[in-house]
């Protein structure tokens, strides 16, 4: 069973540009999460999709940080305009809808810098 | 607010040398554990979970944790650790109805 897949696997940028993240879950998982891991600590949820359905968003810093998972499998996550605090690793996670839904299954990440 | 405590930050051990990671957690209500591992330049992993049943819980590759209700603990343990154990491990609580919580992380350095 392929993993949980995330593009790129690094992004350099200067600050006030704009970033795009990629994720494709495993398949057959529902749930779609997107999470912030600052160096030295630990993920951090920012939003979870159920389908293609929002369950939950308040952590994300919706004035810059945006995120889509139209069709209800693969997601983006933008970043608009970018600040150095945002430098960190974007990870994705999935989970089934069926059986142990509360397992998150976790992709490579992509370690963002912002200079 | 929920929050999940690891106390340890940084762990240096021999090999063959027994391990405990700490784990603490605020809140009342039903939890689910998870303990999470991420070696050095892959993904985050999961080594165990617990979601009821026998509070002594046996993940991959040796490791165990033990939920103590009333410490609201979890913490992780290792007879004999080896050098591939090398790694940063995260203890993540899923309260009922809310979102994974994961704690800061240990990082653990096994020396042959």
């Amino acid at each position: 069973e392929a993993g949980v897949a995330q593009s790129p696997r690094y992004k350099i940028i200067e600050k006030r540009q704009s970033v795009a993240f990629w994720c494709n879950p495993i398949s057959g998982h529902a749930t779609l999460y997107w999470y912030q891991q600052i160096l030295g600590q630990g993920p951090k949820l920012l939003i979870q999709f159920q389908n293609n359905g929002v369950v939950d968003d308040s952590q994300l810093p919706k004035d810059r940080f945006s995120a889509e998972r139209l069709k209800g499998v693969d997601s983006t996550l933008k970043i608009q305009p970018a600040k150095l605090e945002d430098s960190a690793v974007y990870l994705c996670a999935s989970s089934s809808n069926l059986g142990d839904t509360d397992t998150q299954y976790f992709g490579p990440g992509t370690r963002l810098t912002v200079l | 607010a929920q929050s999940v405590s690891q106390h340890n930050h940084h762990v240096i051990l021999s090999e063959a040398a027994s391990l405990e990671l700490g784990c603490n957690y605020s809140y009342g209500g039903t939890v689910n554990l998870f303990w999470y591992v991420q070696y050095p330049g892959q993904h985050l992993q999961l080594l165990l979970k617990y979601f009821s049943g026998d509070p002594l819980v046996k993940g991959i590759k040796g490791f165990e944790a033990e939920f103590i209700k009333s410490k609201f603990s979890f913490n992780l343990r290792k007879p004999s650790v080896q050098w591939s154990d090398t790694a940063e491990y995260f203890c993540a609580v899923y309260p009922n109805t809310d979102k994974l919580i994961f704690g800061t992380g240990t990082r653990l350095q096994v020396f042959p």
